[in-house]
């Protein structure tokens, strides 16, 4: 059963637009995720939020900006998007900052073209 | 540090047969092991963890992995496969447990499981 929600299930956009990602769980998570899985299914971790605290930030180009309004939800903004950011965006989260048991939504599919 | 190596990119059995995926980690620590599943257009799920206690560990679906300290390995296995097991299946390791290493999930590169019928 879901309860990890992702919007949009895909978008196709131009090089150097703008997109936002939205994430919403409904579990009573204290932690979110972003990670980015690329075509050839290989998982980053980008971004970590423990109660709308920014508390892991990967190796990530700037133009990537998460933004958390409350704890259960996590936004994604790719501030001008470039070909190689073509990937899924899988939002996850987890009961607290020390589990590691991650619930996953279905993922953002963008293609840049 | 730490790392999964997955050495089969793809796997391909038939319905009814065995299944054994293969996963060998590196951890400076002693390591928390998971099996993730990633079904078509879909996010991953957990199939099973393991913490300590009982190298072997049950998960969903009639899955089970078995821990081995000395070979580095957490191999996962199913006795009789079915054609809704096909997916992509990630192992991932994290540190043990040090208050608050969790987004030290580091995945493998995950195992294309096709079952035929």
């Amino acid at each position: 059963e879901t309860a990890v929600f992702q919007t949009p299930n895909y978008h196709v956009t131009q090089v150097g637009n703008e997109v936002s990602f939205n994430c919403k769980q409904t579990l009573g998570h204290d932690t979110m995720y972003w990670y980015k899985q690329d075509s050839k299914k290989l998982l980053k971790i980008m971004f970590s939020y423990n109660n709308k605290q920014l508390i892991v930030n990967e190796t990530v180009p700037r133009r990537f900006s998460p933004q958390s309004s409350d704890k259960a939800h996590l936004n994604l903004r790719i501030k001008s998007v470039e070909p190689e950011d073509s990937a899924v965006y899988l939002c996850a989260s987890s009961l607290d900052w020390g589990q590691n048991t991650l619930y996953f939504g279905a993922g953002t599919r963008l293609s840049v073209l | 540090a730490q790392s999964v190596t997955q050495p089969d990119a793809r796997v391909t059995v038939s319905e009814g047969a065995s299944l054994q995926l293969r996963c060998k980690y590196s951890s400076s620590v002693t390591p928390y092991l998971f099996w993730y599943v990633q079904y078509p257009r879909q996010g991953l799920q957990l199939l099973l963890k393991y913490y300590s206690g009982d190298p072997v560990v049950q998960g969903v679906n009639g899955f089970e992995a078995e821990f081995s300290k000395s070979n580095s390995s957490f191999h996962l296995r199913k006795a009789s496969v079915h054609w809704s097991d096909s997916a992509v299946y990630f192992c991932a390791v994290s540190r043990g447990w040090s208050g608050g290493s969790n987004y030290k999930l580091t995945f493998g590169k995950g195992t294309l499981l096709t079952v035929t019928p």
